[in-house]
């Protein structure tokens, strides 16, 4: 059981568009979940992350909004540049207190100059 | 700033062999994991360990294993490489208020 999907394995934007990934989540008990950005033949690194007490953090052009009653939360980019390509993983500590994460399958986007 | 440095950006090994990877954190960090990361299939956990000594399976360890003998390395083992796991391979390691922090990844290949 997949507890944190990420269904659109690509995307392909615009420069200078928004940039919008999307995240599902089927364990209402998630504390906080978290944005990981990956490129090629590097390691993940921390993007962004949100309370469940949040509805929406922002930092600088990245934002991510939260749908507790959908199970959803989103990210969006905007501006997209060229440099956002990369593959973006959302994640969740698998229960309250634990530091282990349980990932989505990642979506890959790219962004077209 | 934490720094989680593995060993080898690139390792090619033959089927059978006993491959080790190896994984260094410099933030006395109690927590680290090992990932792989397979296109379409996300960041999937080996193992990971909470202190020396302790570790913990994670979602996939079979032809794992792994080793943790001092706080800042933690290692793993393939024990008898095969082809399947050609992957790329992640260490991460987390404390306090922090995220998860990964190193720049190992791509092993099995030949």
């Amino acid at each position: 059981d997949q507890q944190v999907k990420q269904n659109s394995p690509s995307l392909s934007v615009q420069e200078g568009r928004i940039s919008i990934l999307n995240c599902d989540y089927t364990n209402s008990m998630f504390d906080y979940f978290l944005w990981y950005k990956k490129y090629p033949a590097e390691g993940p690194t921390f993007l962004i992350s949100i309370s469940s007490i949040k509805d929406k953090n922002e930092d600088g052009r990245f934002t991510v909004f939260l749908n507790k009653s959908a199970k959803h939360l989103s990210l969006h980019i905007v501006p997209s540049q060229p440099g956002d390509s990369a593959v973006y993983f959302c994640a969740a500590p698998l229960s309250s207190g634990t530091y282990k994460y349980i990932f989505g399958t990642g979506t890959r986007l790219k962004v077209l100059a | 700033d934490v720094k989680v440095t593995q060993s080898s950006r690139y390792l090619v090994k033959r089927t059978g062999e006993k491959v080790f990877l190896e994984c260094v954190q410099d933030m006395d960090h109690e927590n680290m994991f090992w990932y792989r990361q397979d296109p379409g299939l996300g960041l999937r956990l080996i193992y990971f360990s909470y202190d020396v000594k302790m570790k913990e399976k994670g979602d996939i360890p079979e032809g794992y294993s792994v080793s943790r003998e001092k706080k800042e390395r933690f290692s793993l083992i393939l024990e008898s490489a095969s082809t399947n796991q050609t992957s790329m391979y992640l260490c991460a390691s987390i404390g306090g208020n922090q995220p998860q922090h990964f190193g720049d990844g190992t791509r092993l290949s099995i030949l």
